[in-house]
């Protein structure tokens, strides 16, 4: 079974890049997607399938996944992005959808 | 667009059956996986489980053995039943349509989320 392990936190400097890394083994053979999550909000998409956007999700935000690592990354920071992300795969083994533990970005 | 908005009792008690519905508006319910997502307070997402338009349906295997889906399209509607809960079901309940281009499936819509507390 799929265990997906995120940094619990992240912090940056608004203007700088922010990067939150997805791992587990052999994750680059998987296809991941990525969510955004501000606080009392419902969980937003912002990257789908590695590396492509949704419509309406700036193109500071992008994905890369390879080898036992998968990352959002998040150019140009803003305050708008402080939230949590949380990265999902499906596990083809047992058939069911599985969900990163989350990580807080911070804009400091 | 299509919008998701999730229903039912807020509060349930222990041993019971957790029951919620998601009305689906503004789009079709064919070609499409419909899913149930929870979060307990200050906790991260746990995937429930999913349904297609067909009734096909796949579950998180640590719930498998209480959970119960159904989907209804001619009323533009999916349910959950959660059976036998304890206060770790406590928990804002998202249900969320599951799409693709290619192979995988993504939540790429979700309702914002309705607060189910189970009291003793």
């Amino acid at each position: 079974s799929y265990v997906l392990t995120q940094p619990p936190s992240v912090s940056v400097a608004p203007g700088q890049t922010a990067r939150i890394s997805c791992g587990e083994n052999n994750i680059g053979s998987k296809s991941v997607h990525w969510y955004q999550q501000k606080p009392g909000q419902a969980p937003v998409l912002v990257v789908y399938d590695d590396s492509d956007r949704p419509s309406g999700i700036p193109e500071r935000f992008s994905g890369s996944n390879s080898g036992n690592t998968a990352t959002l990354t998040i150019s140009r920071v803003e305050g708008g992005d402080e939230a949590d992300y949380y990265c999902q795969v499906w596990d083809s083994d047992s058939d069911h959808q599985v969900f990163g533990g989350g990580t807080k970005l911070t804009v400091l | 667009q299509v919008q998701l908005q999730e229903s039912g009792p807020g509060l349930v008690k222990a041993s019971e059956t957790l029951s919620l519905t998601c009305n689906v508006s503004g789009g079709y319910m064919i070609n499409y996986y419909w899913s149930w997502i929870r979060q307990p307070a200050g906790k991260g997402l746990q995937w429930i489980g999913r349904i297609y338009n067909s009734g096909s349906t796949n579950f998180n295997p640590s719930l498998k053995s209480r959970v119960t889906m159904s989907v209804d399209t001619s009323k533009n509607q999916f349910s959950l039943k959660l059976s036998s809960v304890t206060a770790a079901d406590t928990a804002v309940y998202y249900c969320a349509r599951e799409g693709r281009d290619y192979h995988y499936y993504y939540m790429d819509v979700w309702g914002k989320g309705t607060t189910v507390t189970v009291s003793s």
